[in-house]
């Protein structure tokens, strides 16, 4: 069993439909991410939060909206997704790098949400 | 300059043998190179980590060779099992940077 989960495992939604998917982690770390995973392919960084502000946006498109309530939860609010946007979405979570001798923390990714847009 | 270029696509091993799998980058601003394994409907775990200060790093049966004039990295698995038929993935960072930059992956089926 992976520290970080996320629920729900998978999720089904028609394009109209607003739904969240959730990520807990309680291993204290301060940095977390959201990923896209398309079949076949790696993981497609989308999001990054540190101290729980919003660090790195890759240029998603706004029908995705991430939310860092506090330092072990990581939401992600959909909103008229489109097909293409099925696929599998992780969270993974981080300590911060607090120096250059511990730089490079390990993520941590959960499982996992497999979405699917009708 | 970011890329990471992961080969081969796809390997097939006996049981017992030795899987390898290689990586290349361009760029010498990294300096943290993760391994991570997938199983189907999981998500990556982290397998292996080297940095470029290291040639050879061991962990049980899996090893990362690291040349650094080369820019190249590669996971060898050692006494291959079906267990560890899975997707792995290398990747790269700069330091203090939070962002991993993934090779396409590489799908080992390990053969009973």
């Amino acid at each position: 069993d992976t520290e970080v989960t996320q629920t729900p495992k998978h999720l089904v939604m028609g394009m109209t439909n607003k739904k969240s998917l959730k990520c807990e982690q309680h291993m204290g770390h301060r940095a977390m991410y959201w990923y896209k995973q398309k079949a076949k392919k790696p993981p497609e960084l989308m999001f990054v939060y540190s101290y729980e502000k919003l660090s790195i946006n890759e240029s998603v498109p706004s029908r995705f909206s991430p939310e860092c309530p506090n330092s072990s939860l990581l939401n992600l609010h959909l909103h008229a997704l489109q097909p293409e946007d099925s696929a599998l979405y992780l969270c993974a979570s981080s300590q911060e790098a607090l120096s250059w001798e511990n730089s490079n923390q390990p993520q941590h990714f959960g499982d996992g949400t497999r979405l699917s847009i009708l | 300059q970011q890329q990471v270029k992961q080969s081969p696509q796809s390997l097939i091993v006996q049981k017992g043998g030795i899987s390898i799998i290689n990586c290349a980058y361009e760029n010498t601003a990294f300096d943290y190179f993760p391994w991570y394994q997938q199983f189907p409907g999981k998500g990556p775990a982290l397998l292996i980590a080297i940095r470029p200060d290291v040639s050879e790093k061991k962990e049980g049966r899996f090893t990362i060779s690291f040349n650094k004039s080369a820019k190249q990295f590669s996971l060898h698995i050692m006494d291959s099992q079906p267990g560890d038929s899975a997707t792995y993935f290398c990747a790269a960072s700069l330091g203090g940077s939070e962002k991993l930059v993934f090779g396409k992956g590489t799908k080992l089926t390990v053969n009973p």
